[in-house]
């Protein structure tokens, strides 16, 4: 069964500790992205990556960090350094980069931090 | 930079058509628009996707003007479960090497009975 995972769907951490959240696609998807979206806003790109081992910053990288050293793999972490990380967190794929390709959506995780 | 905007909201009755513009005025020339639904406390859907004139599939149409500076997805006789929220998504040609994916404001859409 095919498709984009994302675990867990609730996280909760003190103020000062690095999460790192799970993004994980069997599609043979080259593209993976990272979207922050906050209550009743849009959705904010964080990071992307058109293929193993490189990724680009979006427009809100700060206080965040990513890796991709499997095609399937592109895990986020959320650092100490970001001011505001209460959020939802969207992890998406597509066959190349641009929106031209269809982005299939995980289901999201929401992070609490307190 | 591009600059995607959508009415924040609309309301319509069961039955009825809906319309929602986009408008973007950078679009990067060799991007489509695509368009995606969200319900609460999910990840986005794809709806529908085009280039230019229109395009039509089994649940929506896009409207697309020559200029392609703007963008109308039509909903035929929406129902209660079309209640969500809707965005566009274009390309931005900032100069980059690749363009730069640019999501609208979102649309909520409120049917009622």
């Amino acid at each position: 069964d095919g498709g984009i995972t994302q675990s867990p769907k609730y996280l909760f951490r003190k103020e000062g500790q690095n999460v790192t959240l799970s993004c994980e696609q069997n599609l043979n998807h080259d593209a993976m992205y990272w979207y922050r979206q906050d209550p009743g806003q849009g959705l904010r790109l964080i990071y992307y990556s058109q293929i193993v081992n490189d990724f680009q910053k979006g427009d809100i990288a700060e206080g965040y960090s990513v890796s991709r050293e499997k095609k399937e793999s592109f895990p986020l972490t959320v650092t100490s350094a970001q001011k505001n990380p209460t959020a939802f967190y969207l992890c998406a794929s597509s066959f190349g980069q641009g929106a031209t390709y269809e982005q299939y959506f995980g289901p999201g995780t929401r992070l609490t931090v307190t | 930079l591009a600059k995607t905007t959508q009415p924040i909201s609309m309301d319509s009755y069961e039955g009825q058509e809906v319309n929602i513009t986009c408008s973007h005025n950078n679009i990067a020339t060799n991007d489509y628009i695509t368009w995606y639904q969200q319900f609460p406390s999910q990840g986005p859907r794809f709806i529908i996707q085009g280039y230019k004139t229109k395009v039509t599939n089994e649940v929506a149409s896009l409207f697309i003007p020559a200029d392609r500076k703007s963008s109308t997805l039509s909903l035929p006789r929406v129902s209660l479960s079309d209640t969500a929220v809707y965005y566009c998504l274009v390309g931005d040609n900032y100069g980059g090497a690749t363009n730069k994916l640019i999501f609208g404001t979102g649309t909520l859409l409120a049917v009622q009975p």
